[in-house]
């Protein structure tokens, strides 16, 4: 199984400021997948970030609000831009099994964003 | 387009009871994966269980198991002898080719 570690893993920030969150995964992958966690919402799938291409934003995700960077196959940075009070939430990244099929998909711990 | 539809937002056993929690899909997709995922008050999201679109068997892992009724497009997690730990909320999700996607959420409690 992969291990994802997150950093941070919570922050505080005032509004109109970024924030960049980094995973970091114990084994190469070719995709990683950034979710969004809303307050006592389930998780909304924001972007797919592939080493080597832009990344892949879902409907209603914008690279300008949250740019992504995938330097390598085992790490990854996602932005929030310019953020506002309805950006607090858990943002996760995650990443498919080491073989890329579809049985397994692990999760990091998670960065608890508070805006204020 | 993916849609994942579980129907339960809270549920109550008793421990030491089995209980099962719902969750339903819709794709047009013939391949496909289903997972379920457990999310304890930390936050973390804890892999349990999967199940894909050409497995002919119910996928079982220890006290888990996935009811998978393909042609009624369900994909039922059963949780045998429940546990206080066990209260969490539960995800259901869908992977189609690259991407997963999750239902609502059922909020599971356990009670001594």
């Amino acid at each position: 199984s992969a291990v994802i570690s997150q950093k941070p893993s919570r922050d505080i920030c005032q509004r109109g400021t970024s924030l960049t969150i980094q995973c970091q995964v114990d084994s190469q992958v070719t995709m990683m997948f950034w979710y969004r966690q809303q307050p006592g919402q389930s998780l909304t799938l924001i972007a797919t970030a592939n080493q080597g291409s832009e990344a892949t934003y879902e409907s209603g995700f914008v690279i300008d609000k949250f740019p992504i960077s995938r330097p390598n196959l085992t790490f990854s940075t996602l932005t929030v831009s310019n953020m506002s009070p309805e950006d607090s939430s858990i943002y996760l990244c995650s990443v498919p099994d080491q073989g890329d099929s579809y049985n397994e998909q692990f999760f990091g711990p998670g960065t608890r964003l508070t805006v204020l | 387009a993916q849609k994942i539809t579980q129907t339960q937002p809270g549920m109550f056993v008793q421990e030491k009871e089995a209980v099962t929690l719902d969750c339903t899909y819709d794709t047009s997709d013939q391949s496909y994966g289903l997972f379920w995922y457990k999310q304890p008050s930390s936050g973390e999201m804890i892999f349990l269980i999967y199940q894909g679109s050409y497995d002919e068997q119910n996928a079982t892992e220890g006290r888990y198991s996935l009811n998978f009724q393909k042609a009624r497009k369900s994909a039922n997690l059963v949780i045998s002898a429940s546990q206080l730990g066990d209260s969490a909320m539960y995800f259901c999700a869908m992977r189609e080719l690259n991407d997963m996607r999750f239902g609502a959420g059922t909020r599971l409690t356990v009670k001594p």
